[in-house]
């Protein structure tokens, strides 16, 4: 079955060190695509960044990099120098491809997510 | 270019009654979906539209149900509200398959 597990409920780092959310993930699919999004208490979720399956390079936007392993079926976010205002959760999504009984599209299957909190 | 819109983004209502939650696309997207999220089941997914068609369906009860408008702009109905149904919905778009899905601020429901 298709799963998206974060294993760590709650995390603090201090304000300007990085730190890094893991995720791990379970298809059987060969094209998929993986999100992170935050969500800060207002409860919009803000899209961070997306690594399609057969992208080679891990995707990176600006602050953020996902620590893509195929083969280990993870993707970690990476923050660098974490900010106060990066206190929020964070959550791991994934997006399956297309299947014979399964329409692609905007289905995302999501993790429980991190709490990050950045102390000053 | 605006972001995702979703009217209204507080409502309170008593079991029973039905409410229906609105989303505005962003210009030029034309796949919505809708997720509700709990504390205790997190975040899952309830409907996607494209072009006007359900795409997808997550295992909710017939008591939801959505659509979506020519101008791509969506809707989605819950009726007999039960206390359960207490949460935020979220609303998502992208411009196709392989696009990134962007939210909107969501709806808060409280069901009383």
């Amino acid at each position: 079955a298709q799963k998206i597990t974060q294993t760590q409920p709650g995390m603090f780092v201090q304000e300007k060190e990085a730190v890094t959310l893991d995720c791990t993930y379970d298809t059987s699919d060969q094209s998929y695509g993986l999100f992170w999004y935050k969500q800060p208490s207002s409860g919009e979720m803000i899209f961070l960044i997306y690594q399609g399956s057969y992208d080679e390079q891990n995707a990176t936007e600006g602050r953020y990099s996902l620590n893509f392993q195929k083969a280990r079926k993870s993707a970690n976010l990476v923050i660098s120098a974490s900010q106060l205002g990066d206190s929020a959760m964070y959550f791991c999504a994934m997006r399956e491809g297309r299947s014979a009984s399964r329409n692609q599209g905007g289905k995302l299957i999501f993790g429980q997510g991190t709490e990050l909190s950045v102390k000053p | 270019k605006a972001g995702v819109t979703q009217t209204p983004r507080y409502l309170i209502k008593t079991r029973g009654q039905q409410v229906t939650l609105s989303c505005s696309p962003i210009s030029g997207h034309r796949s919505v979906s809708w997720y509700q999220q709990t504390p205790g089941q997190g975040l899952q997914f309830l409907f996607e539209y494209f072009s006007e068609t359900q795409r997808n369906k997550g295992n909710f009860p017939g008591r939801f149900s959505g659509r979506q408008f020519s101008n791509s702009r969506s809707e989605m109905n819950v009726s007999t509200l039960e206390l359960g149904d207490s949460a935020l919905y979220l609303c998502a778009s992208s411009f196709g398959e392989m696009n990134t899905i962007y939210f909107g601020e969501g709806s808060w429901l409280t069901v009383v």
